[in-house]
């Protein structure tokens, strides 16, 4: 079963305008790190924000928040006031427990129109 | 900027060739990951360094192997490369378990 599934491929969106990616993740373990990673044609993967797994409020950064449901398990991210740069593909991610490694969606491709 | 630096930046290499990417971690960062990215997928964990010991791997075989060194930097090492190694490979530094920050990644191109 897929830990981290991301069912949005592709996405269009007018500037300015709100948008949420929509992430849903699966884990026994009650200790866990859930990420949002943006990675431009460049190729670097840039980090945004971040929700732990006992965290009582939802995270935000900017203009990113993260939506965050613990019992329907999803973890979207919202992104205000959308800008042209924002145009990339966007990663949902977690890492569980202790474990060493973090586990990617399969990710989202976001495009802001003019 | 992220403070992770990987070179080279791009790489072609003939099947069977040995390759080296490195890596420098963030400052204050002792943790050391690799990821390999094929196109259109997501990253795929290798394996990570703490302390200069390998911490965790992933579903790679042996002829993928690293290092990390006393100023915590590492280095990638794929021996006999095969097509299917095309990638980005993408390092990730962090501080233990804490948020982890990549590089620009290595795109590496076997042919």
């Amino acid at each position: 079963a897929q830990k981290i599934t991301q069912t949005q491929p592709g996405m269009f969106v007018q500037e300015k305008e709100a948008v949420t990616l929509d992430c849903t993740y699966d884990t026994s373990d009650p200790s866990y790190g859930l990420f949002w990673y943006k990675q431009p044609s460049s190729g670097e993967m840039i980090f945004l924000i971040y929700q732990g797994s006992y965290d009582q409020q939802n995270a935000t950064e900017g203009r990113y928040s993260l939506n965050f449901q613990k019992a329907r398990k999803s973890a979207n991210l919202v992104i205000s006031a959308s800008q042209l740069g924002d145009s990339a593909m966007y990663f949902c991610a977690m890492r569980e427990g202790r474990d060493d490694k973090i586990i990617f969606g399969k990710g989202t491709r976001l495009h802001i129109l003019p | 900027e992220t403070g992770v630096t990987q070179s080279p930046t791009h790489l072609i290499k003939t099947r069977g060739q040995q390759v080296t990417l490195r890596c420098s971690s963030q400052s204050g960062h002792n943790t050391v990951s690799w990821y390999q990215q094929a196109l259109g997928q997501g990253p795929q964990f290798i394996f990570q360094y703490y302390r200069e010991e390998e911490n965790g791997r992933g579903n790679f075989p042996p002829r993928f192997s690293g290092l990390q060194f006393p100023n915590y930097s590492s280095e990638l090492n794929v021996n006999a490369l095969e097509l299917d190694d095309s990638a980005l490979y993408l390092c990730a530094s962090s501080f233990g378990m804490g948020e982890a920050f990549f590089g620009q990644g290595t795109r590496l191109t076997v042919v």
